[in-house]
């Protein structure tokens, strides 16, 4: 079955970094398209960033842009959000998830990993 | 942008719930739903506005285009409390609704 697991989360200080990890098993890593989820203690869910099956092209929210990069390893199954330059409204529950297309939707989900940026 | 209503909805078990989304914009048919549960995945629950996704309850299901869509619970159960959120991908950044909390009486 399909799995998504995040690894990662955790207190930073506001001006941070962080590295997200999502472990994918149970389907063929490198024929989808993966996807980062935001989820704000205000329960706002926010796209974050997506990345093509071979990691040439990706998409990263306006609010993120110049400070988060997607990336995947496909040899190890494995998707990441290198997070820098933390803010306090970076607060989220960060979910990966599995889409065949960007159009479409998210298939699975993982059930996330808590990053808390405070002072 | 997409607006759900109502934000939140106390239902009785075998009640019908109806959850609306409105789009800004014309969005075809790019609309899926999820079901966010506290301590699990979320779940896809329909796809492209109508399609119901693998091995989700026959109670569900999902109508519209354009801008304007639906949500419908038939007969509600007890383990269907929880958020429902609307996402559109016509655009390069999906969008989401900002979700319909459902408690279930």
């Amino acid at each position: 079955q399909v799995q998504l697991v995040e690894s990662g989360g955790g207190l930073v200080k506001p001006g941070g970094s962080l590295r997200l990890s999502c472990a994918a098993s149970g389907f063929s890593f490198n024929d989808y398209y993966m996807t980062w989820i935001r989820q704000s203690p205000g329960k706002e869910v926010e796209w974050v960033s997506n990345i093509s099956p071979g990691g040439g092209v990706m998409n990263h929210a306006d609010s993120v842009k110049g400070r988060f990069t997607i990336s995947r390893d496909n040899a190890k199954n494995s998707l990441y959000l290198e997070m820098n330059s933390l803010r306090v409204e970076d607060t989220a529950l960060y979910h990966c998830a599995r889409q065949w297309l960007p159009s479409g939707p998210l298939e699975y989900w993982g059930q996330g990993t808590l990053v808390t940026v405070s002072s | 942008v997409l607006t759900q209503s109502p934000d939140f909805q106390s239902v009785t078990p075998k009640e019908k719930v109806t959850i609306t989304c409105r789009a800004s914009q014309n969005i075809d048919t790019y609309l899926h739903w999820y079901q966010l549960k506290p301590d699990q995945s979320p779940k896809l629950l329909i796809k492209y506005a109508s399609q119901s996704f693998s091995g989700v309850p026959s109670r569900f299901s999902g109508s519209g285009s354009g801008t304007d869509f639906a949500l419908t619970i038939n007969g509600l159960e007890a383990e269907d409390a929880a958020t429902y959120y609307c996402h559109q991908t016509r655009g390069l950044q999906g969008a989401f609704g900002q979700g319909t909390k459902v408690e279930v009486k």
